[in-house]
């Protein structure tokens, strides 16, 4: 079975800092991992992925994300925070083994708080 | 290009009282799935098309939840009767048919409060 972890209910970081937010995975074989972020009364908007290749993966509004096999992580980063990034942040894999399976196993939800 | 469309966007009902939610996917994306997000809680799938087809509804409780795409476009799930846990946002999303890899298209959900 697959699954996700993030271990922080919440992020506080200053603006114009950099900012981290945790993901540990769990699934069989080699993941396909996501982050989606939320904002509120929104939908989830997808941010970045990985499937396979650069262990760094670039996505929207200037987050990257770091893909840590031996750590079996996921880490969404951004260099410098802006307050608008202030917003609920989820983690997702989708186990590939699974043929056919396009269904995304979301963590519990990090909501970040960029501080002005 | 508009997105995935649901309605209503939140719902108040009592115990025991049937209520129906609609979505409308991106046009041409022939997979559709509706995940329930209970509070402070992370999306969990309900049920997942293929066209017309649900492919994958094993965590959808059937004892009080339907759900239909007869055309292969829109859907509609229902939950009848409604209990006070039902209360969460229910949110649709889409995807293409190429690829598969995973990049899912979510509309803004439909929130529903059980009194």
């Amino acid at each position: 079975a697959q699954s996700v972890a993030q271990p922080e209910d919440q992020v506080n970081v200053a603006e114009g800092n950099p900012l981290t937010v945790k993901c540990t995975y769990s699934v069989s074989g080699n993941p396909y991992l996501f982050w989606y972020v939320q904002y509120p009364n929104r939908g989830l908007q997808f941010l970045l992925k990985y499937i396979t290749g650069d262990n760094l993966v670039k996505g929207s509004y200037g987050f990257e994300a770091e893909f840590n096999k031996s750590q079996t992580s996921f880490h969404l980063k951004k260099p410098s925070a802006l307050v608008s990034d202030s917003a609920l942040y989820f983690c997702a894999v989708r186990d590939p083994s699974r043929a056919g399976a396009n269904n995304l196993f979301f963590g519990t939800g990090t909501r970040l708080t960029v501080i002005p | 290009e508009a997105g995935v469309v649901q309605s209503p966007r939140y719902k108040i009902i009592e115990k025991k009282q049937p209520v129906a939610f609609w979505c409308n996917p991106i046009s041409g994306h022939n997979t559709l799935y509706w995940y329930r997000q209970n509070l402070g809680q992370g999306p969990e799938l309900l049920i997942r098309y293929e066209n017309e087809e649900a492919v994958d509804d094993s965590q959808l409780p059937k004892d009080r939840f339907s759900a239909e795409r007869l055309k292969g476009v829109d859907s509609t799930l229902k939950i009848q009767p409604a209990e006070l846990g039902d209360s969460a946002v229910y949110l649709c999303a889409s995807s293409p048919p190429v690829l598969n890899t995973g990049e899912l298209f979510f509309g803004e959900g439909s929130r529903l409060t059980v009194l």
